[in-house]
């Protein structure tokens, strides 16, 4: 069975830093792509950043560029989301998504860690 | 970046009725497009890919059409359990995005 499990959410202060974690199990994790959803208190769903199976390859939503960094630990089976220079809209749940070795569809999810971004 | 439009914003259907739920690109994302279906304090999971392939697990009453700009989700006859919101998400080429949501009621 897959699990992600994320950590590292929280409280941080505008222009503070989080790095967010997820442990994956339950299948050979250096195979797939790898990324990060956000959700805002109530509202839809964004792409934040995507990882290639190697670590190489790494995209990012332009709100999210030049301050968030993706990567990826292939022998202990964890994505990393170092996140910089937060702000107030960056407060979010966080999830950690698989991608379908097929589609871009996301076929797995974690259950999210929250960050919030206040003073 | 593709903008993604659902519509409507809120569906009121009774349930044993049927569901239409659209979804319109802002430019041709061939059929690369997905549906989620997320409940209340609950994550997403995916119903369809590929603008009509179902998910392992999603049921039958659930399909998907549409390619280029224009999707639809189709919800043959409301359980109790697909009163939910719901996604579409390109992923023709990055940035990958969703649409605002779709959020289908009880009637």
């Amino acid at each position: 069975e897959v699990q992600l499990v994320e950590s590292g959410g929280g409280l941080v202060q505008p222009g503070g830093s989080l790095r967010l974690s997820c442990a994956a199990s339950g299948f050979t994790f250096y195979t797939f792509n790898m990324g990060w959803v956000r959700q805002p208190p109530g509202k839809g769903l964004e792409w934040v950043s995507i990882v290639s199976p190697s670590g190489d390859r790494t995209y990012y939503a332009d709100s999210v560029k030049g301050r968030f960094t993706i990567s990826r630990d292939n022998s202990k089976n964890i994505l990393y989301l170092q996140m910089n220079s937060l702000t107030a809209e960056d407060t979010a749940l966080y999830y950690c998504a698989k991608r379908s070795p097929a589609t871009g569809a996301i076929d797995s999810w974690g259950q999210g860690t929250l960050v919030t971004v206040s003073s | 970046e593709i903008v993604m439009t659902q519509s409507p914003v809120t569906l009121s259907v009774s349930p044993g009725e049927r569901a239409t739920l659209s979804c319109r690109a802002s430019q041709s994302i061939s059929n690369k497009l997905a549906w989620y279906q997320q409940k209340p304090g609950q994550t997403p999971r995916l119903l369809i890919y590929d603008s009509s392939t179902g998910a392992t697990g999603t049921p039958a009453r659930f399909s998907g059409s549409g390619s280029g700009t224009e999707f639809t989700l189709t919800i043959s006859s409301l359980q109790s359990e697909d009163f939910a919101v719901y996604y579409c998400q390109h992923y023709n080429n990055w940035p990958w995005t969703f649409g605002q949501g779709t959020k289908v009621e009880i009637k």
